[in-house]
């Protein structure tokens, strides 16, 4: 399993765009690309999935280079209600694959 | 369509006890897997169940233990508790099984072992 490593915290204020990059060196060709949200005494939620290039939903974007190795996650115009942890994680979808959870990126959202 | 629901949300236990804790998963979901949150270790895997079947164990010892039921739900049992157990249990149901795919996880149940 690829191991993942992202900044421990970042600082932002309210209407800013934050962006968090993880590094995976050892990405495998099958690997996804998946980041979730977590806020206290939650279970974590699911943002974004990608292979490659750039993905874009409705809450966040995430841009993948073409060698893989990292992949930026980019929060637009943050408000309070988006600090939370966020965690990267990468793997395969096949059977037997299990989700294995980094230490994750603390975001503190100031007014 | 309701969530994941876990029950109970909040559990004190005595060292050397049993646990059992429960998870319903998303209605269609045939996955259900379980993690342990502790502040010093983070998020790690017990275990995946797929149609009854345990199909990916994580590295803890044989005192955890699950089982799933034909619809889907359920349970994790903890025996001969330990005061490190202590801890925010959390399940997550996807469709498919495979890491990966997205998982959606319930609230948790917060065991204290005293």
């Amino acid at each position: 399993l690829a191991k993942t490593t992202q900044p421990i915290s970042m600082d932002s204020y309210e209407g800013q765009e934050v962006n968090i990059t993880c590094s995976h060196n050892n990405i495998a060709t099958n690997d996804y690309i998946t980041w979730y949200q977590q806020f206290p005494s939650q279970g974590p939620r699911f943002i974004i999935q990608g292979y490659k290039t750039k993905v874009t939903n409705e809450v966040a974007s995430l841009f993948i280079p073409a060698d893989r190795k990292s992949s930026t996650l980019s929060l637009p115009r943050v408000s309070l209600s988006d600090t939370a942890v966020y965690y990267c994680l990468v793997g395969g979808k096949a059977a037997g694959n299990k989700l294995t959870f980094g230490g994750g990126t603390r975001v503190l959202v100031k007014p | 369509k309701a969530g994941v629901t876990q029950t109970p949300r909040y559990l004190i236990k005595t060292r050397g006890q049993q646990v059992t804790l429960s998870c319903s998963p998303i209605s269609g979901h045939r996955s259900v897997s379980w993690y342990q949150q502790t502040p010093g270790q983070g998020l790690q895997f017990l275990f995946e169940y797929f149609s009854e079947t345990q199909r990916n164990k994580g590295n803890f010892p044989g005192r955890f233990s699950g089982r799933q039921f034909s619809n889907s739900r359920s349970e994790m049992n903890v025996s001969t508790l330990e005061l490190g157990d202590s801890a925010l249990y959390l399940c997550a149901s996807s469709f498919g099984t495979g890491g990966i795919n997205e998982q959606y996880f319930g609230p948790g149940t917060r065991l204290t072992v005293t």
